[in-house]
């Protein structure tokens, strides 16, 4: 069975700071990959996915995230935080055999400090 | 494009009763809906997959009587919370997969039910 895994709860970074939010995944074919974002009380915005090609993808609102087939990680990036980047941070897995059903990590919570 | 609406956003009822939320894909089709559940400071638990014009796909744990879909059209999914209990207080949140492109899922914003 698939599963996610985004060991850091809670993420504090300084605006202007970078930011790295950690994914691993647990799976047995290739995974289709995603990044989603909500803000409090809203639904959930695809900042970025990855299917195949080029392992590095970039998304929306300056975000980036590496497959590293290796590691079974699909970490994301922000070179420099705004504080409107505050909000939860969740990670996902699909699968084609398993109709792209969405599992999703516990989440990760990202404070911006002034 | 690709935007999900969900209706209503905020929702509070009497224990007993039967509360419907609205899934609409506004600007694609979408042939397959998904509803989740997140509690509160958690992530997102799939309860259902909806199919247009068919039977929908309950998780493991969902009881499908307690939470009724129907998926009538291409771009509209119901979730009808029946006999609500407090327990059932939750964010439940849908999502809409385009028809030719079934990897990605659009979500909605998410409605807010409160059981009293």
């Amino acid at each position: 069975a698939q599963s996610v895994t985004q060991p850091d709860i809670h993420i504090t970074v300084s605006e202007g700071a970078s930011l790295e939010l950690r994914c691993n995944y647990s799976y047995g074919a290739t995974p289709y990959l995603f990044w989603y974002v909500q803000s409090p009380g809203q639904g959930l915005q695809l900042l970025l996915k990855y299917f195949s090609g080029d392992t590095l993808v970039q998304g929306i609102k300056g975000f980036e995230a590496e497959f590293k087939r290796s590691q079974s990680s699909f970490n994301l990036r922000k070179p420099s935080v705004h504080w409107s980047d505050a909000a939860e941070y969740f990670c996902a897995v699909g699968e084609r055999s398993n109709d792209y059903k969405l599992s999703f990590g516990a989440g990760t919570t990202v404070t911006v400090r002034a | 494009g690709a935007v999900v609406s969900q209706h209503p956003s905020r929702v509070i009822c009497k224990s007993g009763t039967s509360v419907k939320i609205e899934c609409r894909s506004l600007d694609f089709q979408a042939t397959t809906m998904f509803w989740y559940r997140q509690f509160p400071k958690q992530s997102l638990m799939l309860m259902a997959t909806s199919n247009e014009g068919s039977k929908a796909t309950y998780e493991q744990g969902v009881e499908k009587d307690k939470f009724l879909i129907n998926h009538a059209s291409l771009t509209l999914s119901t979730l009808t919370v029946t006999s609500a209990h407090p327990e059932d207080s939750s964010f439940y949140i849908c999502s809409a997969r385009e028809a030719s492109g079934q990897e990605t899922q659009y979500f909605g914003p998410g409605t807010r039910l409160l059981v009293l």
